[in-house]
C-alpha cells in the first residue's frame, strides 16, 4: 500500500510569484486535505476535495486553489506569494470525507 | 466555530513516567476528535480517534484518550513514557455541516523526555 507522497519536499520562491504543490494520495483514498503549518503552529485548513469537488474550505484567500484529479491526486495552487506564506504544507488523504486522514511529509516553502 | 486548545505548549517528563497531554474543545454538540504526532520535518501520524462509543480510546504505540463530554476534553495519556515518544503532539477536531467537512487543529504541545 503506497502511502501519501507529496512534491517538491522544498521549494524556495519570491514574493508575488506562483506556486504548485502536488500530492499523491493513498492508494484507494478519495478525499484530499490541504493544511498549512507554520513553525511552531499546528496546521490550518486550507480546503479539503472529495470526488474532485471542493468539500470545505478554511479562512484561506481565493489565491489559494486546489484540484483534485479523477485518480484522486491533488494540487493546491498560491498565486501572488506573500512572505507570511512560508510554512510546512500538508496533505493528507482518506477513505471518505470524514474518515481518518494520513499524512504526507510535506512540502516545506521559503518566500524569500 | 469549533476551536481547540493545547494549554501546554511544552512538557517535561523522565522516561518511564506517566503523562498526560491536555486537550479542550469548544462547539455545540460532540465533534469527532483526534491525537497526531508529529516528529521533526515529518508529517503527522495519528495516534488515536473518537467518533462516538465508548469514551476510553485505545490509540497505538501505547496511547490512550478519555473523552469527557461535560468538560469538553480529550486528554491523552500514556503510562509509561519512552524516549522516542519525544515529538510535537496535536489534538485536533473535525465538524461536519452541511456536507462539509471542516477539521481545526490546536497548536501542540512539545513532549521532551528526559533520560
Amino acid at each position: 500500500e503506497t502511502g501519501v507522497t507529496q512534491s517538491p519536499t522544498h521549494l524556495i520562491k519570491t514574493r508575488g510569484q506562483q506556486v504548485t504543490l502536488r500530492c499523491s494520495s493513498q492508494s484507494g483514498h478519495n478525499t484530499v486535505s490541504w493544511y498549512q503549518q507554520a513553525l511552531g503552529q499546528g496546521p490550518q485548513f486550507i480546503f479539503q476535495y472529495y470526488r474532485e469537488e471542493e468539500n470545505g474550505r478554511g479562512n484561506f484567500p481565493p489565491r489559494f486553489s486546489g484540484l483534485q484529479f479523477p485518480n484522486y491526486s491533488s494540487e493546491l495552487n498560491v498565486n501572488a506569494l506573500e512572505l507570511d506564506d512560508s510554512a510546512l504544507y500538508l496533505c493528507a488523504s482518506s477513505l471518505e470525507r470524514e474518515g481518518l486522514e494520513h499524512f504526507g511529509d510535506g512540502t516545506r516553502l521559503s518566500i524569500l | 466555530a469549533q476551536s481547540v486548545t493545547q494549554p501546554d505548549i511544552h512538557i517535561t517528563v523522565s522516561e518511564g513516567a506517566s503523562l498526560e497531554l491536555r486537550c479542550n474543545y469548544s462547539y455545540g454538540a460532540t465533534p469527532y476528535l483526534f491525537w497526531y504526532v508529529q516528529s521533526p520535518g515529518q508529517g503527522l501520524q495519528l495516534l488515536l480517534k473518537y467518533f462516538s462509543g465508548d469514551t476510553l480510546v485505545q490509540g497505538i504505540k501505547g496511547f490512550e484518550a478519555e473523552f469527557k463530554r461535560s468538560q469538553s476534553s480529550f486528554n491523552l495519556r500514556k503510562p509509561s513514557v519512552h524516549w522516542s515518544d519525544a515529538a510535537e503532539y496535536f489534538c485536533a477536531v473535525g465538524i461536519s455541516s452541511g456536507g462539509s467537512y471542516i477539521p481545526t487543529f490546536g497548536r501542540g504541545t512539545s513532549l521532551i523526555v528526559h533520560p
